[in-house]
C-alpha cells in the first residue's frame, strides 16, 4: 500500500534555481526516513537517512530536513545544476525490514 | 563499494514463459529485496529475504516466487510470464534491518512480455 506521497510529481528549472520538494509519510511507528538519488541508467543512491524529529542534513548543495510529529520531509536542492536532473525518492522506514517508497519527484534541470 | 548486480539490463520474453532474475551482492548483506517500478506507483515491493532460504511476501507477490539458496544470490521467478508483468525490476540489499541501513540497488532488468 503507498503510503508515501511525494510533491510534485515532476519539476523542470533552470540552471542556478534552488528548489524543493516535499515527502509525506505516516508519523506513526516511524523510524526513519531516506531519501535517494535516481540518475537515468543508473542505480538509485542513497543521499540520507534521517532518524530524529527536527533533523537536518547536508551533502553539497543538497539538504534535507524532518518532522516526525507531523510527517514530512523536505528536500532542498541550491543552484540546481544539470547534473542535479534525476528522480528523487523517499522511503519511508518503520523497522520491520522493507521500506515504502514514495512515487518519486522527477527534476530537470534546464542549463 | 558494494556492488549489486543483475543478471540482464533488458530482457524480452513470450507469454506464458518461465523467467529468472538474478541478483546478486558482494557485501555480505543479511537483506536482500525485490522491487518493481512502474510509472507514478514508486518502487513496490515484491518479496524479500532476511536470511538464506527465508523469504516473506512484500506488496504484490501475486504472480511471482523468489529464491535465496546462498548469502550473495537473490532470484526472482515468473513461472508464468505475463504482459502485465512487463515493468523494471530492481533487486537491492542492505545490513541487518531494524539498524536503519540504506538500501543498494542493482541497475535494474527492464523486462518486456509480449
Amino acid at each position: 500500500i503507498l503510503n508515501v506521497e511525494q510533491s510534485p510529481q515532476s519539476l523542470h528549472v533552470q540552471e542556478g534555481d534552488s528548489t524543493n520538494f516535499t515527502c509525506s509519510f505516516p508519523s506513526s511507528n516511524f523510524y526513519a526516513l531516506h531519501w535517494y538519488r535516481w540518475e537515468t541508467a543508473k542505480s538509485p543512491e542513497a543521499l540520507f537517512v534521517m532518524t530524529l524529529n527536527g533533523d537536518e542534513k547536508k551533502k553539497g548543495r543538497i539538504s534535507a530536513t524532518l518532522n516526525t510529529k507531523e510527517g514530512y520531509s523536505y528536500l532542498y536542492i541550491k543552484g540546481s545544476q544539470p547534473e542535479d536532473s534525476a528522480t528523487y525518492l523517499c522511503a519511508s522506514d518503520t523497522g520491520r525490514r522493507a521500506l515504502t517508497f514514495g512515487s518519486g519527484t522527477r527534476l530537470q534541470v534546464q542549463p | 563499494d558494494v556492488k549489486v548486480t543483475q543478471s540482464s539490463r533488458y530482457l524480452v520474453k513470450r507469454t506464458g514463459e518461465k523467467v529468472f532474475l538474478e541478483c546478486v551482492q558482494d557485501m555480505d548483506h543479511e537483506n536482500m529485496f525485490w522491487y518493481r517500478q512502474d510509472p507514478g506507483l514508486g518502487l513496490r515491493l515484491i518479496y524479500f529475504s532476511y536470511d538464506v532460504k527465508m523469504k516473506e511476501k512484500g506488496d504484490i507477490p501475486e504472480g511471482y516466487s523468489v529464491s535465496r539458496e546462498k548469502k550473495e544470490r537473490f532470484s526472482l521467478i515468473l513461472e508464468s510470464a505475463s504482459t502485465n508483468q512487463t515493468s523494471m525490476y530492481l533487486c537491492a540489499s542492505s545490513l541487518l534491518a531494524g539498524r536503519r541501513y540504506e538500501q543498494y540497488f542493482g541497475p535494474g532488468t527492464r523486462l518486456t512480455v509480449t
